[in-house]
C-alpha cells in the first residue's frame, strides 16, 4: 500500500460548524504533514508532525487544530472558519524526518467555507 | 530561510516539443531539491530529486533535471513532450528541517 488516503473529498461548512478531516498512510511513514492550497497557488505548509509529535507549526491559527492520535492517522479539526480558509487541504506523509526523502500526497479535501 | 522561485508562470508548448522548467532557489548550502506535479484537483507526485552526487538527475515519465550551483538553477526538461503532461509543475526545496518550500508553480500547456 503506497498511498495517502484523504477523507472526505469534499466538503462544505458554515461559519459555526465543526468538522474534521482525515489522512491516513500504512507505509510505516513517521512524518506526517498538513498543507492548504488555495487556487492557482502552491502548497503551504500548515503542520509536520514527526514520531507523532508536533514538530513545525507554521503560525497556523487556533481554529485549525492538528491532531495525529497514531503512527499511521493524521486528523485536522477545523472550528468557526472563515471563507478565506476555502481551499484544498493535502496531507503527505514521508518515511521518516530527514529532508532528503520525498513526500506522498493525497489527493486532498476540498473545503468551502460558506 | 530558503526560498524557490519559478519565472515563468504558464507555458504553451506543442506535442512532441521539448520542454525546459525553470527553477532557482536561494539556500546557504546544498539544497535538497524537487520537481513535483499536480494534475487538476489532485495531490502532487514526485518527478524527481537532487541532494548529492550526479548535478543531471533522471525522474519518472521521461522528466531530468540539472541542478547547477553555480547559478542556483535546478530546470526541469523532457525531449518531447506528450499530451498527458499538461499539468501545475512545482519545484521545492527542503533544508535539514521537515520543511519543504514549494515555489509558485508554472502550468504548462499541451496542444496538439
Amino acid at each position: 500500500d503506497t498511498e495517502v488516503t484523504q477523507t472526505p473529498k469534499h466538503l462544505v461548512m458554515g461559519m459555526t460548524n465543526k468538522k474534521s478531516l482525515k489522512c491516513e498512510q500504512h507505509m510505516g511513514h513517521r512524518a506526517m504533514y498538513w498543507y492548504k492550497q488555495k487556487a492557482k497557488k502552491p502548497p503551504e505548509l500548515m503542520f509536520v508532525y514527526s514520531y507523532e509529535k508536533l514538530s513545525i507549526n507554521e503560525s497556523v491559527p487556533s481554529r485549525f487544530s492538528p491532531e495525529c492520535p497514531n503512527s499511521s492517522l493524521l486528523n485536522l479539526h477545523l472550528h468557526a472558519l472563515q471563507p478565506e480558509d476555502s481551499a484544498l487541504y493535502l496531507c503527505a506523509s514521508r518515511s521518516r524526518s530527514q529532508a532528503r526523502e520525498k513526500l506522498f500526497f493525497g489527493s486532498g479535501t476540498q473545503l468551502s467555507v460558506l | 530561510a530558503q526560498s524557490v522561485t519559478q519565472p515563468d508562470i504558464h507555458i504553451t508548448v506543442s506535442e512532441g516539443a521539448s520542454l525546459e522548467l525553470r527553477c532557482n532557489y536561494s539556500y546557504g548550502a546544498t539544497p535538497y531539491l524537487f520537481w513535483y506535479v499536480q494534475s487538476p484537483g489532485q495531490g502532487l507526485q514526485l518527478l524527481l530529486k537532487y541532494f548529492s552526487g550526479d548535478t543531471l538527475v533522471q525522474g519518472i515519465k521521461g522528466f531530468e533535471a540539472e541542478f547547477k550551483r553555480s547559478q542556483s538553477s535546478f530546470n526541469l526538461r523532457k525531449p518531447s513532450v506528450h499530451w498527458s503532461d499538461a499539468a501545475e509543475y512545482f519545484c521545492a526545496v527542503g533544508d535539514r528541517s521537515d520543511k519543504l518550500i514549494f515555489g509558485t508553480g508554472t502550468r504548462l500547456q499541451v496542444f496538439p
